[in-house]
């Protein structure tokens, strides 16, 4: 049972170059996603998804994009990486949820730098 | 959107010692989940204990145990008997029971170390 995995693991960037996180899950959960971590400022939510075929924006979704075309994958996208975005990425996925208590389960992190 | 503060960015502990973390939020709903998780220098996030809002009994897990105040909106973990592999930082999270998008809103984080 992998549960969220997360690719890759680690990736450098140049300013301006394009790259496509990869996340999937083996727990036919309908609800996933992207969480930034960045120090002093806890998790904050870039994108998320409800089901296959939907996408909603975060608290910061300015300069991603993502694509939920399968329901066990969820891409997060940088179009053109800048040194801002230089963080520790999270995929999470749950259940939906209504009246449910489920926590999410976590991918183990994407730590990618932006030079 | 819901706020989660943490106002502890480090707290330190005495090896078998209890230390308490704490966590308020801000909110206007009635019902809704409060979580913490940890997250050990793996980088992993592990699911430690969490609690329905509507319950009043505190929820336990072994030697980890929530204080919830809903009137105050605290919600304080307490580590009894802490051990060396409780270092790690630890978050507190707040999940509506409403929201269509279960999202999670996280506090800052408490760095937690154990001294042996």
């Amino acid at each position: 049972n992998a549960g969220v995995t997360q690719t890759p693991k680690f990736r450098v960037l140049k300013t301006g170059q394009s790259m496509t996180l990869l996340c999937a899950q083996d727990m036919n959960h309908e609800y996933m996603y992207w969480y930034r971590q960045d120090p002093g400022m806890g998790l904050r939510l870039i994108h998320y998804s409800v089901g296959e075929g939907t996408t909603a924006k975060g608290e910061v979704p300015d300069g991603y994009n993502v694509s939920r075309l399968k329901k066990q994958n969820f891409l997060l996208g940088l179009e053109s990486a800048a040194p801002s975005q230089t963080s520790v990425y999270f995929c999470a996925s749950s259940y939906n949820g209504q009246g449910s208590y489920y926590g999410y389960t976590f991918g183990s992190g994407t730590r990618l730098t932006v030079v | 959107a819901q706020t989660v503060t943490q106002s502890q960015p480090e707290m330190s502990v005495q090896e078998a010692e209890t230390v308490t973390l704490s966590c308020t939020y801000d909110t206007s709903e009635s019902d809704y989940y409060l979580f913490w998780y940890k997250q050990p220098p793996s980088r992993q996030m592990i699911l430690v204990i969490r609690q329905e809002a509507y319950k009043q009994q505190n929820a336990t897990e072994n030697r980890f145990s929530v204080n919830f105040q809903k009137a105050a909106k605290s919600f304080s973990l307490k580590i009894s008997d802490s051990q060396l592999g409780d270092a790690a930082m630890y978050f507190c999270a707040y999940r509506s029971s409403t929201n269509t998008g279960n999202q999670f809103y996280f506090g800052t984080g408490t760095s937690l170390t154990v001294i042996p």
